[in-house]
């Protein structure tokens, strides 16, 4: 089946900084990518919505100055946590829909964790 | 507003065991349903959706829209079973867009 990548697959960074995590789709192009979170425990929370040549769309209650989301080629999205902040430790996980079929194809997550 | 109900946290059962994990969703309009599962160590993927009408690994998916659910059977559980299991709901007109997850359910089968 079609892959999708996350990178990295763990961060650890500073309190202050920004993080960046890359999602690829591998072997199909993707004009619409999706961005979620994920608690402990919890289910995933969809933040985002990335579209290729435009601005993301967000769900309430999500930041858009705090969570950036550019999806600059068909090919790829980014997500970078601006100013992370301990709150903003989570799971990270991007998907991807197939051209071809519609179906979502799920990165394999990114933890992020703030110090 | 959107919403799927899995009020399982976890079900445990033996192998051989029928399996029956709830999903019950909350929407105006005509949804698109569906099962995820995540085994250990592994990313998200599609088990089964509702459309097809197929079934996948032995479970299958019926859409009950009287009573709101997409409960997810197995006749018989075997131990490669075992994972979370999300039900996700989709109410955009595209299939597989913008879903709605509910909570998950950890499926843990006993030998």
């Amino acid at each position: 089946g079609a892959v999708v990548s996350q990178h990295p697959s763990w961060v650890i960074c500073k309190s202050g900084t920004s993080v960046k995590i890359e999602c690829r789709s591998l072997d199909f192009q993707a004009t619409t990518m999706f961005w979620y979170r994920q608690f402990p425990k919890q289910s995933l929370m969809l933040m985002a919505t990335s579209n290729e040549g435009s601005k993301a769309t967000y769900e309430q209650g999500v930041e858009k100055d705090k969570f950036l989301i550019n999806h600059a080629s068909l090919t790829l999205s980014t997500l970078t946590v601006t100013s992370a902040h301990p709150e903003d430790s989570s799971f990270y996980i991007c998907s991807a829909s197939s051209p071809y079929t519609g179906e979502l194809f799920f990165g394999e997550g990114s933890r992020l964790t703030v110090l | 507003a959107q919403r799927v109900t899995q009020p399982e946290k976890l079900l445990s059962v033996f192998k051989g065991a029928p399996v029956e994990l709830k999903c019950n969703y909350s929407y105006s309009g005509s949804p698109e349903l569906f099962w995820y599962v995540q085994y250990s160590r592994q990313r998200l993927q599609l088990l089964l959706r509702h459309i097809s009408r197929e079934s996948i690994k032995g479970f299958t998916a019926d859409l009950n829209k009287g009573e709101t659910s997409f409960h997810l059977k197995k006749p018989f559980a075997q131990e490669e079973d075992s994972a979370m299991y999300y039900c996700a709901l989709s109410g955009e007109g595209e299939y597989g867009n913008k879903l709605v997850f509910g909570a998950g359910t950890i499926l843990r089968v006993k030998s």
